[in-house]
């Protein structure tokens, strides 16, 4: 059975420039979250989507937007990147109703320089 | 405002014995209580969960104790080996259909031979 997957893995930005993060959830599962993971910390939510509809957002800046398409995977866009946007960006899915465990993929380590 | 508190933030113990970490949670909304492994470069992996109708979930080597009054909860993994070496983080869900976490800044374990 395949996995949360991300991509890319790794991605090196400037200052200024913009990013977009892919997800592809667990098959079955409809809901995609999305969370910050600064390097010491712990994950952070930025976004829940249910249905290509937002369900949850976390205290994020309107840099950050997000959207989910029929096949339930799921884009996560940062414009306007500053050096602290540098993290491991995670995407969870999990089924919807019933409120199951939430499960991640491997990330996207995004450095900004 | 850190609505999930979690220590120690490192923890070594010798294999074989008994690794405990704490957290707490403020916000009486949470009814979901899981705790995540990782790795470095790995994505949180689920290792158990609680909610607050029960006191203690035991699964293997692991157990969540859970005081809801004193909104608190622990978990404790025995008989600790060299290959539970990693970082702990406690969490917080909420919401409607699939849940919103809310993580502590995360437990490095390291078990020493």
């Amino acid at each position: 059975d395949a996995g949360v997957t991300q991509s890319p893995t790794h991605l090196i930005k400037t200052r200024g420039q913009h990013v977009t993060l892919r997800c592809s959830p667990i098959s079955g599962h409809k809901s995609v979250s999305w969370y910050q993971q600064v390097l010491g910390q712990g994950p952070q939510f930025i976004f829940q989507y249910y249905e290509k509809e937002e369900r949850g957002r976390g205290n994020f800046p309107d840099r950050f937007s997000a959207r989910q398409f029929p096949n339930y995977s799921s884009e996560l866009n940062v414009n306007a990147l500053l050096l602290g946007d540098s993290a491991l960006y995670l995407c969870a899915s999990s089924s919807w109703g019933g409120n199951t465990e939430a499960f991640f993929g491997q990330g996207t380590r995004l450095t900004v320089v | 405002q850190q609505q999930v508190k979690q220590s120690p933030q490192s923890l070594i113990v010798q294999k074989g014995g008994i690794s405990i970490i704490n957290c707490a949670y403020e916000n009486t909304a949470f009814d979901y209580f899981p705790w995540y492994q990782q790795f470095p470069g790995k994505g949180p992996a689920l290792l158990i969960a609680i909610r607050p109708d029960v006191s203690e979930k035991k699964e293997g080597r692991f157990t969540i104790s859970f005081n809801k009054s004193a909104k608190q909860f622990s978990l404790h993994i025995m008989d600790s080996q060299p290959g539970d070496s990693a970082t702990y983080f406690c969490a917080a869900g909420s919401g409607a259909g699939s849940y919103q976490l809310t993580f502590g800044k995360g437990t490095k374990l390291s078990v020493i031979p």
